[in-house]
């Protein structure tokens, strides 16, 4: 048990609609990572923030956000979902922004049909 | 753009041999790398790292070796165990103010056979 916890663990919706992830992160820790898992594909990074606030971009389409609230916890939120959006989102943490170890959950798996 | 590459999709290794796992990257601003493990319906789990200033790190079973030059690092896993089936992910990732995150290779399954 990494102390990272995602809900829901898995999710079925249609194109077009809207979708909110949710992580906590391990105690303590003040930054949260979101990654995506396609069929086939590594680990593409969408977002980070520390404390708060947004730290890094990557991959992330814009019909997809992030925020980190006060508790630290975050959401992810999916709007106007296509197909190509079915896919394993991980959530992870670390202490701090900076040096490599992550903490993951265990995924969030997203079908949209 | 993929810049963390793992271009074996699988390895099937003999229990008791040797498990070589590969990986190359092409930014050479990368200055930390890492491997991480993940089982099916799980997360994916820290399992080694090194930092560009070195070459070798040994944790255990687990060795990971970084050629700078080569833009290549490896982990070798000695002796192999039928638990140590799992894919392995081989992530970088480059000093920055503006953040920390790792970039993934796409991962090698690794199947460790009785």
């Amino acid at each position: 048990d990494s102390g990272v916890t995602q809900t829901p663990k898995h999710l079925i919706t249609a194109t077009g609609q809207r979708v909110t992830l949710r992580c906590s992160p391990r105690s303590g820790d003040l930054s949260v990572y979101w990654y995506q898992q396609s069929l086939d594909q590594g680990l593409q990074f969408l977002i980070q923030y520390y404390n708060g606030e947004e730290r890094a971009k990557g991959n992330i389409l814009e019909r997809f956000s992030a925020q980190q609230f006060p508790d630290l916890h975050s959401e992810l939120n999916l709007s106007s979902l296509e197909l190509g959006d079915s896919a394993l989102y991980f959530c992870a943490s670390s202490v701090s922004g900076a040096t490599g170890e992550l903490f993951f959950g265990e995924g969030s798996r997203l079908t949209v049909l | 753009d993929q810049q963390v590459k793992q271009n074996s999709p699988s390895l099937s290794v003999q229990e008791g041999r040797i498990s070589i796992l590969n990986c190359d990257y092409t930014n050479s601003m990368f200055d930390y790398f890492l491997w991480y493990k993940k089982y099916p319906a799980e997360g994916p789990t820290f399992l080694i790292s090194i930092s560009s200033i070195k070459d070798k790190n040994e944790d255990g079973r687990f060795t990971v070796f970084l050629n700078k030059s080569a833009k290549h690092l490896s982990l070798h896993i000695v002796p192999s165990q039928p638990g140590d089936s799992a894919v392995y992910f081989c992530a970088a990732s480059a000093t920055s103010n503006s953040g920390y995150a790792l970039n993934f290779g796409k991962g090698t399954s690794l199947l460790v056979t009785p």
